[in-house]
Order: structure tokens, then C-alpha cells, then sequence
């Protein structure tokens, strides 16, 4: 069945880079998707990309996609200490009969001062 | 300002008893979802619905009961049949159900409610 794995902790000083890995097995995908989530408060989302990109740029992300690997990551540049965050890959399939994301279970992402 | 809002922020439920989680959302979107959270588990989802009057189980529907009168409102019971109902419950809207074609059609998600058993 259709599963994304993400590792579960991160850890970074601050003004380091932070990247964040995720694998799908769906191929199918048309979009994959990162968001965050902190304490307490529900998930939003940071960046998204088409299926057939390679890579996409926003600010300090930096989404990358390897397709044959089946293989997304989000760098996240000079990372502050507000960034520490969970921080989840999902998988969109357009034309899915349930319309569904299917989530990984999230990276804890902890930036040190 | 459109949104998703969700209350109560925190709910305490007795034994034996059910309770309704209110999930709104103002952005005309047709789809609606309710998810689960729990600590290391990532995003579990329970039911959905993608038009008015209609909805559909998730994964983990057991124990749980929607309704979807109104475009708006999607409201989430967990009956005394879910025996273990302490977790962060999330709910999210899209435009619509068709999931995966762009930031359009993304899930906008809710501050989440905290369930918590007396």
C-alpha cells in the first residue's frame, strides 16, 4: 500500500542548514507536499511540488525530488531557532478515489541556540 | 479573514459519555476531513466527506461519528464505543476532493482540539 517514511528527529545548531528526508512509495504521486506543525497548533503548509520538478526554491526552502528514488527532501537554510517544529512530507495523487494526502509521521526538527 | 476553526481547544470527556468536536470553516471549500494525532503516529484519518451530505470512513473510524449538514460544518463525535480517545484531533478542508493537483487543492487544516478522558 501507499506509505511515506521520515526519520523522526533532527537536530541543528542554530544558523546551520536542516534537512529534512522523506521516501514515498506511491508513484503515481502528482504532488508532494511539507508541512509544519507547531506545538499545540494544527499543520501548515510550507511548499509544495509537481511530480515532474526537480527541485523548487521559496526563500529559505529548498525542496528537492529525486523520482526514480522515489525521494523528497527540504532544506531548510540558516535555520533559527524558530523552526524548530514537526515537520511532515505528505503525498497527493490526483484522481485518487478517496482524494486523500497520506502523511508521514513527522521529522521533530530542535534548532540549538 | 477565511479560516478553519475548531473548538474547544481542550475537551475532557467522562466515561460512558460522548462527546462533539466543532470543526467550521468560512473558505467555501467543499471537502472536509477529521484526522487523529498522536505522539510518534503521525497523521491517522478518520472520516471525510467531499460534498454536502455525504461522507465517507477513513482509516480509523471505529468509535466515531460526522455529520455534514451545512458546507461550513463538519462536525466530529467520539462516541463511548472509542475506548481510547486521548488524542489531538485535526481537521482540514480542501476546495475540493481532488486531492494532489496543486497548493490549490491542498489541505488547509485547523488548530486542533485536545481531547482528554476524566
Amino acid at each position: 500500500g501507499e506509505d511515506v517514511e521520515q526519520s523522526l528527529f533532527l537536530s541543528v545548531r542554530e544558523g546551520d542548514s536542516s534537512v529534512i528526508n522523506c521516501t514515498y512509495t506511491d508513484s503515481s504521486s502528482t504532488y508532494l507536499y511539507w508541512y509544519k506543525q507547531e506545538p499545540g497548533a494544527g499543520l501548515q503548509l510550507l511548499t509544495y511540488i509537481f511530480s515532474n520538478m526537480d527541485m523548487k526554491q521559496d526563500q529559505r526552502l529548498t525542496v528537492l525530488l529525486n523520482k526514480k528514488d522515489k525521494h523528497l527532501s527540504l532544506r531548510i537554510a540558516d535555520t533559527q531557532t524558530g523552526d524548530s517544529a514537526i515537520y511532515f512530507c505528505a503525498e497527493g495523487n490526483y484522481g485518487g478515489s478517496q482524494g486523500n494526502l497520506i502523511f508521514g509521521k513527522g521529522t521533530k526538527l530542535s534548532v540549538k541556540p | 479573514d477565511g479560516g478553519i476553526t475548531q473548538s474547544p481547544k481542550y475537551l475532557f470527556r467522562k466515561e460512558g459519555q460522548n462527546v462533539t468536536l466543532s470543526c467550521e470553516q468560512n473558505l467555501n471549500h467543499d471537502a472536509m476531513y477529521w484526522y487523529r494525532q498522536d505522539p510518534g503516529q503521525g497523521l491517522r484519518l478518520i472520516y471525510y466527506s467531499q460534498i454536502v451530505n455525504d461522507f465517507q470512513k477513513g482509516d480509523i473510524a471505529e468509535g466515531y461519528s460526522v455529520s455534514r449538514e451545512k458546507k461550513e460544518s463538519f462536525p466530529l463525535t467520539v462516541t463511548s464505543a472509542q475506548k481510547n480517545p486521548t488524542a489531538f484531533y485535526l481537521c482540514a478542508s480542501s476546495i475540493s476532493g481532488l486531492i494532489g493537483r496543486g497548493r490549490e487543492e491542498t489541505q488547509y487544516f485547523g488548530p486542533g482540539t485536545r481531547l482528554l478522558v476524566l
